[in-house]
Parts: structure tokens; sequence; C-alpha cells
């Protein structure tokens, strides 16, 4: 089945320990991207991909690395996380030709809390 | 720069009745339009999309919409909605390497 596989589901940490939310697509997709959503804001976009060792910031990055070393795998790193970081994050994946994105496929969230 | 207006953060409707649920955007050159929805606690899924072509799309669970590309809008619509349509929905926009989503909208569905 063509998915985009999350994990954790759920996550509770404190300030400041690091930690790394996993995604990983079984499509061939060259584009993933990292989401976070927050009540009143919808969806902002934390970090992208457009290929393997190819990233970029989104509209949220600070706070946030992403590495694409593999095309199948985009893990997203809160290297000293912060109760603002508290959010539902989703990771999504599509064909990219070059000029536009297809569509999201996406996974079916973690949902993180800082205390 | 390029960006997604839902005109409505919340949608009242009876069930069994017609809704739309509209969106505008922002673009100077050609792009993707997408409609997703999010039932609670859940993930987005794919309703439908326009690349190209004809300008009426139709999606799964009796959704369509309707590229207008002179007013810029990509509005969505279903006939008769059922309590099971109650979520959120998200308008979305591809550009060259981005997808911008709007705010979305909730849709309630009144017995």
């Amino acid at each position: 089945e063509a998915q985009v596989t999350q994990n954790p589901r759920y996550l509770i940490t404190v300030t400041g320990k690091k930690l790394t939310v996993t995604c990983s697509q079984n499509m061939n997709h060259e584009y993933m991207s990292w989401y976070r959503q927050d009540p009143g804001l919808g969806l902002r976009q934390i970090y992208y991909s457009m290929n393997v060792e190819v990233t970029d910031k989104g509209d949220v990055p600070e706070g946030y690395k992403v590495s694409r070393k593999e095309k199948r795998n985009f893990p997203l790193i809160l290297e000293s996380p912060s109760p603002n970081q508290t959010s539902l994050y989703f990771c999504a994946s599509s064909f990219y030709t070059g000029t536009n994105i297809y569509g999201y496929t996406f996974g079916s969230g973690t949902r993180l809390t800082v205390v | 720069a390029q960006s997604v207006t839902q005109l409505d953060s919340q949608v009242p409707v009876f069930e069994e009745a017609p809704v739309e649920l509209r969106c505008n955007y922002s673009s100077s050159v050609s792009v993707y339009l997408f409609w997703y929805v999010q039932y609670p606690n859940q993930g987005l899924q794919l309703l439908l999309k326009y690349l190209s072509g004809s300008t009426l799309v139709k999606g799964i669970n009796g959704f369509e919409a309707e590229f207008n590309k002179s007013q810029t809008s990509f509005h969505l619509r279903k006939p008769s909605v059922h309590i099971s349509d109650t979520a959120e929905y998200f308008c979305a926009v591809s550009e060259n390497d981005k997808i911008i989503f709007g705010k979305g909208t909730r849709l309630h569905i009144l017995p």
C-alpha cells in the first residue's frame, strides 16, 4: 500500500531534550515536506526537500532541522524543543517534475507536547 | 506572492442540503489546485485536484470543484451532505516548488 509513515503518533517530552520524528514514504516521491498544524493558523511549512541532499526552509524553520540522505526518509529533528513547538506535525510527499508538485500524500500525524 | 483564501472559517448546513466551500487564490502563473479533507483526529486526505483539462473536477465522496481562471477561484461543492462529511476542508495551490494551504473551513452538519 502506498503510504507515508510517521513515528511516533504521540510524543510528550521535556524542554531541551533532543528528539527526532521519522518519516518514510514508499512511493519513490522526489518531494517531501514537514508541516505543523496549529488552531487558527492552519498548516505551515517547516522544511521541504526536492530530492536527496536538497533541502530548504519553509515558512517556520526556526528550531527545526531536517536531512534527506535517502529518497524515502525525511526525519524532523528538534535539537532543543521548547513549549512553543507543541503542535500537530505532518509529513507529506509528492511527485515533483522540477516545475510543479503534483499533490501530497500525508502521513497520519505526530502530536507533540513539550512540557 | 502566492496566497490562498478560504472565505469561511465555519459553514453550518443541514443534512441532505447542498453546500459550497469557497476558495480564492492569487497567482500570476499556471497552478495546480487541490482540496483536502481532515476528519476529526485524522490526517489530511486528497479529495480532488485540478492539474489541467476540464475545469469541472470530480472527487471522492460526491464532491466536485470548478476551476475559474478569470475569478481565480476553486470552489468545492456537494449537492447533498451527510453527517459523515463533518470535517475540516483545506484548499491548496501548487506553484513551482511550493504548496500553499488555506486556513481551512470547518463543515458542521446539522441534523
